[in-house]
Protein backbone atom coordinates (compact mmCIF):
# COMPACT_ATOMS: atom_id res chain seq x y z
CA UNK A 1 0.00 0.00 0.00
CA UNK A 2 1.79 3.18 -1.06
CA UNK A 3 1.72 5.34 2.18
CA UNK A 4 3.61 8.02 3.94
CA UNK A 5 4.26 7.16 7.70
CA UNK A 6 5.63 8.97 10.39
CA UNK A 7 6.69 8.81 14.29
CA UNK A 8 5.72 8.97 16.92
CA UNK A 9 2.06 10.43 16.19
CA UNK A 10 1.87 11.73 19.53
CA UNK A 11 5.07 13.72 21.55
CA UNK A 12 4.70 15.82 24.67
CA UNK A 13 8.46 16.91 25.58
CA UNK A 14 10.20 19.84 27.70
CA UNK A 15 11.97 22.61 26.17
CA UNK A 16 15.11 22.18 24.73
CA UNK A 17 15.01 18.43 24.66
CA UNK A 18 16.22 17.59 21.24
CA UNK A 19 13.63 15.50 19.32
CA UNK A 20 13.75 13.78 15.79
CA UNK A 21 10.07 13.27 14.29
CA UNK A 22 10.52 10.81 10.97
CA UNK A 23 8.98 10.52 7.80
CA UNK A 24 9.15 7.87 5.65
CA UNK A 25 7.67 6.55 1.96
CA UNK A 26 7.20 3.84 0.20
CA UNK A 27 6.57 5.34 -3.01
CA UNK A 28 9.93 6.53 -4.69
CA UNK A 29 8.89 9.72 -4.59
CA UNK A 30 11.71 12.50 -5.44
CA UNK A 31 10.12 15.02 -3.24
CA UNK A 32 9.77 15.34 0.45
CA UNK A 33 8.45 17.92 2.49
CA UNK A 34 7.37 19.04 5.82
CA UNK A 35 4.63 21.26 6.88
CA UNK A 36 3.22 22.60 10.56
CA UNK A 37 -0.63 23.36 10.98
CA UNK A 38 -1.77 26.00 13.25
CA UNK A 39 -5.09 27.30 13.76
CA UNK A 40 -6.06 30.28 11.41
CA UNK A 41 -2.73 29.85 9.68
CA UNK A 42 -3.03 26.76 7.64
CA UNK A 43 -0.35 24.56 6.60
CA UNK A 44 3.01 25.96 5.89
CA UNK A 45 5.73 24.80 4.84
CA UNK A 46 9.18 24.25 7.12
CA UNK A 47 11.58 22.75 4.83
CA UNK A 48 11.46 20.50 1.37
CA UNK A 49 14.02 17.98 -0.10
CA UNK A 50 13.71 17.64 -4.13
CA UNK A 51 16.20 14.88 -4.42
CA UNK A 52 18.96 12.71 -1.96
CA UNK A 53 20.85 15.52 0.00
CA UNK A 54 19.26 18.11 -1.63
CA UNK A 55 17.05 20.58 0.79
CA UNK A 56 15.69 23.42 0.86
CA UNK A 57 13.92 26.12 3.37
CA UNK A 58 10.58 26.76 3.59
CA UNK A 59 8.57 29.87 4.88
CA UNK A 60 9.21 28.80 8.70
CA UNK A 61 12.45 27.12 8.69
CA UNK A 62 13.68 29.04 11.80
CA UNK A 63 14.41 26.25 15.03
CA UNK A 64 14.09 23.09 12.26
CA UNK A 65 16.91 20.86 10.34
CA UNK A 66 16.18 18.31 8.43
CA UNK A 67 18.04 15.67 6.38
CA UNK A 68 17.74 13.55 3.10
CA UNK A 69 20.52 10.75 2.97
CA UNK A 70 18.11 8.32 1.70
CA UNK A 71 14.94 8.51 -0.64
CA UNK A 72 12.00 7.44 1.50
CA UNK A 73 12.95 9.20 4.88
CA UNK A 74 13.47 12.57 5.51
CA UNK A 75 13.39 13.46 9.56
CA UNK A 76 12.94 16.30 10.95
CA UNK A 77 15.05 17.84 13.88
CA UNK A 78 14.12 20.06 16.43
CA UNK A 79 17.80 20.89 18.31
CA UNK A 80 16.09 22.74 20.93
CA UNK A 81 12.31 22.88 20.86
CA UNK A 82 10.20 25.71 22.65
CA UNK A 83 6.82 26.49 23.19
CA UNK A 84 6.13 28.25 20.17
CA UNK A 85 6.34 25.05 18.28
CA UNK A 86 3.66 23.62 19.64
CA UNK A 87 1.86 22.12 16.71
CA UNK A 88 0.37 19.45 14.03
CA UNK A 89 3.10 18.45 11.86
CA UNK A 90 2.68 16.75 8.30
CA UNK A 91 5.46 15.15 6.48
CA UNK A 92 4.38 15.14 3.24
CA UNK A 93 6.19 13.27 -0.70
CA UNK A 94 5.15 13.47 -4.64
CA UNK A 95 6.61 13.24 -7.37
CA UNK A 96 8.11 15.94 -9.79
CA UNK A 97 8.53 14.50 -12.88
CA UNK A 98 6.27 13.71 -15.74
CA UNK A 99 3.47 11.57 -15.00
CA UNK A 100 -0.55 12.53 -14.18
CA UNK A 101 0.82 12.51 -10.80
CA UNK A 102 3.20 14.81 -10.94
CA UNK A 103 3.24 17.31 -7.50
CA UNK A 104 0.21 15.64 -6.08
CA UNK A 105 1.34 15.35 -2.92
CA UNK A 106 0.86 12.28 -0.39
CA UNK A 107 0.63 13.33 3.41
CA UNK A 108 1.06 11.64 6.36
CA UNK A 109 -1.18 10.85 9.28
CA UNK A 110 0.34 13.68 11.15
CA UNK A 111 2.84 14.22 14.60
CA UNK A 112 0.81 16.06 17.37
CA UNK A 113 3.66 17.73 19.34
CA UNK A 114 3.34 19.46 22.48
CA UNK A 115 5.95 21.41 24.15
CA UNK A 116 6.00 22.49 27.98
CA UNK B 1 7.29 35.04 -3.22
CA UNK B 2 3.91 33.07 -4.09
CA UNK B 3 1.11 33.44 -1.67
CA UNK B 4 -2.32 32.52 -2.00
CA UNK B 5 -5.64 33.51 0.02
CA UNK B 6 -8.74 32.04 1.02
CA UNK B 7 -11.20 34.63 2.18
CA UNK B 8 -13.79 32.38 3.06
CA UNK B 9 -12.59 31.08 6.89
CA UNK B 10 -16.25 28.98 8.09
CA UNK B 11 -19.09 28.51 5.70
CA UNK B 12 -22.04 26.81 6.88
CA UNK B 13 -24.55 25.59 3.95
CA UNK B 14 -27.62 23.36 4.11
CA UNK B 15 -27.12 20.01 2.61
CA UNK B 16 -28.12 19.94 -1.06
CA UNK B 17 -27.13 23.54 -1.27
CA UNK B 18 -24.36 24.92 -3.97
CA UNK B 19 -20.83 25.23 -2.60
CA UNK B 20 -18.32 27.59 -3.94
CA UNK B 21 -14.89 28.48 -2.37
CA UNK B 22 -12.64 30.98 -3.16
CA UNK B 23 -9.16 30.83 -3.83
CA UNK B 24 -6.69 33.60 -5.29
CA UNK B 25 -3.01 33.66 -5.60
CA UNK B 26 -0.22 35.84 -6.22
CA UNK B 27 2.65 34.99 -8.77
CA UNK B 28 3.40 35.62 -12.38
CA UNK B 29 4.83 32.37 -13.60
CA UNK B 30 3.64 29.22 -13.95
CA UNK B 31 1.49 27.62 -11.42
CA UNK B 32 0.08 24.24 -10.68
CA UNK B 33 -2.77 24.37 -8.59
CA UNK B 34 -4.61 22.19 -5.67
CA UNK B 35 -7.03 21.85 -3.44
CA UNK B 36 -6.89 19.59 -1.25
CA UNK B 37 -9.70 18.14 1.71
CA UNK B 38 -8.89 17.12 5.29
CA UNK B 39 -11.88 15.71 7.19
CA UNK B 40 -12.12 15.33 11.24
CA UNK B 41 -8.90 14.01 12.64
CA UNK B 42 -7.31 12.68 9.48
CA UNK B 43 -4.38 14.33 7.26
CA UNK B 44 -4.76 16.01 3.97
CA UNK B 45 -6.19 14.09 0.52
CA UNK B 46 -5.98 15.59 -3.05
CA UNK B 47 -9.32 16.52 -4.19
CA UNK B 48 -8.34 18.01 -7.51
CA UNK B 49 -5.65 19.83 -9.51
CA UNK B 50 -4.74 21.80 -12.09
CA UNK B 51 -1.41 21.94 -14.69
CA UNK B 52 -2.35 23.02 -18.17
CA UNK B 53 -5.38 22.21 -20.44
CA UNK B 54 -9.21 22.57 -19.81
CA UNK B 55 -9.09 25.38 -17.17
CA UNK B 56 -12.50 23.40 -15.86
CA UNK B 57 -11.04 20.40 -13.82
CA UNK B 58 -12.98 17.86 -12.14
CA UNK B 59 -12.49 15.91 -9.32
CA UNK B 60 -13.64 13.42 -6.60
CA UNK B 61 -16.73 13.27 -5.06
CA UNK B 62 -18.42 15.84 -7.22
CA UNK B 63 -15.98 18.86 -7.03
CA UNK B 64 -14.55 20.86 -9.58
CA UNK B 65 -12.68 23.77 -9.56
CA UNK B 66 -12.50 26.51 -12.47
CA UNK B 67 -8.73 28.51 -13.24
CA UNK B 68 -9.27 31.93 -14.31
CA UNK B 69 -5.93 33.25 -15.26
CA UNK B 70 -6.68 36.93 -15.43
CA UNK B 71 -8.25 36.65 -11.97
CA UNK B 72 -5.71 34.68 -10.70
CA UNK B 73 -8.15 32.21 -9.44
CA UNK B 74 -8.90 28.50 -8.67
CA UNK B 75 -12.49 28.34 -7.35
CA UNK B 76 -13.97 25.02 -5.95
CA UNK B 77 -17.46 23.96 -6.49
CA UNK B 78 -19.96 21.54 -5.51
CA UNK B 79 -23.24 21.87 -7.30
CA UNK B 80 -24.93 19.75 -4.01
CA UNK B 81 -23.21 19.81 -0.92
CA UNK B 82 -23.65 16.31 1.43
CA UNK B 83 -23.32 16.22 5.56
CA UNK B 84 -20.05 13.91 4.52
CA UNK B 85 -18.49 16.88 2.87
CA UNK B 86 -17.98 18.87 6.29
CA UNK B 87 -13.95 19.40 6.01
CA UNK B 88 -11.12 22.18 5.38
CA UNK B 89 -10.62 22.75 2.61
CA UNK B 90 -7.39 24.28 1.77
CA UNK B 91 -6.37 26.08 -1.63
CA UNK B 92 -2.59 25.44 -2.63
CA UNK B 93 -0.05 26.80 -5.10
CA UNK B 94 3.11 25.06 -6.77
CA UNK B 95 5.42 27.16 -8.62
CA UNK B 96 9.00 26.85 -9.79
CA UNK B 97 11.28 29.76 -7.83
CA UNK B 98 14.57 30.71 -9.50
CA UNK B 99 16.28 28.44 -8.53
CA UNK B 100 14.36 25.74 -10.03
CA UNK B 101 12.90 24.23 -6.59
CA UNK B 102 9.35 23.36 -5.88
CA UNK B 103 7.89 25.59 -3.32
CA UNK B 104 4.45 25.18 -2.04
CA UNK B 105 2.43 26.96 -0.56
CA UNK B 106 -0.80 26.57 1.26
CA UNK B 107 -4.16 28.96 1.82
CA UNK B 108 -5.31 29.40 5.68
CA UNK B 109 -8.01 26.90 5.19
CA UNK B 110 -11.68 27.25 4.64
CA UNK B 111 -14.13 24.87 7.02
CA UNK B 112 -16.96 23.96 5.60
CA UNK B 113 -19.95 23.08 7.61
CA UNK B 114 -23.17 20.90 6.34
CA UNK B 115 -26.04 20.55 8.39
CA UNK B 116 -28.24 17.99 7.67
Amino acid sequence: EAQVTQNPRYLITVTGKKLTVTCSQNMNHEYMSWYRQDPGLGLRQIYYSMNVEVTDKGDVPEGYKVSRKEKRNFPLILESPSPNQTSLYFCASSTPTGTSDSYSQYFGPGTRLTVL
Amino acid sequence: AQSVSQHNHHVILSEAASLELGCNYSYGGTVNLFWYVQYPGQHLQLLLKYFSGDPLVKGIKGFEAEFIKSKFSFNLRKPSVQWSDTAEYFCAVNAADSGGYQKVTFGTGTKLQVIP
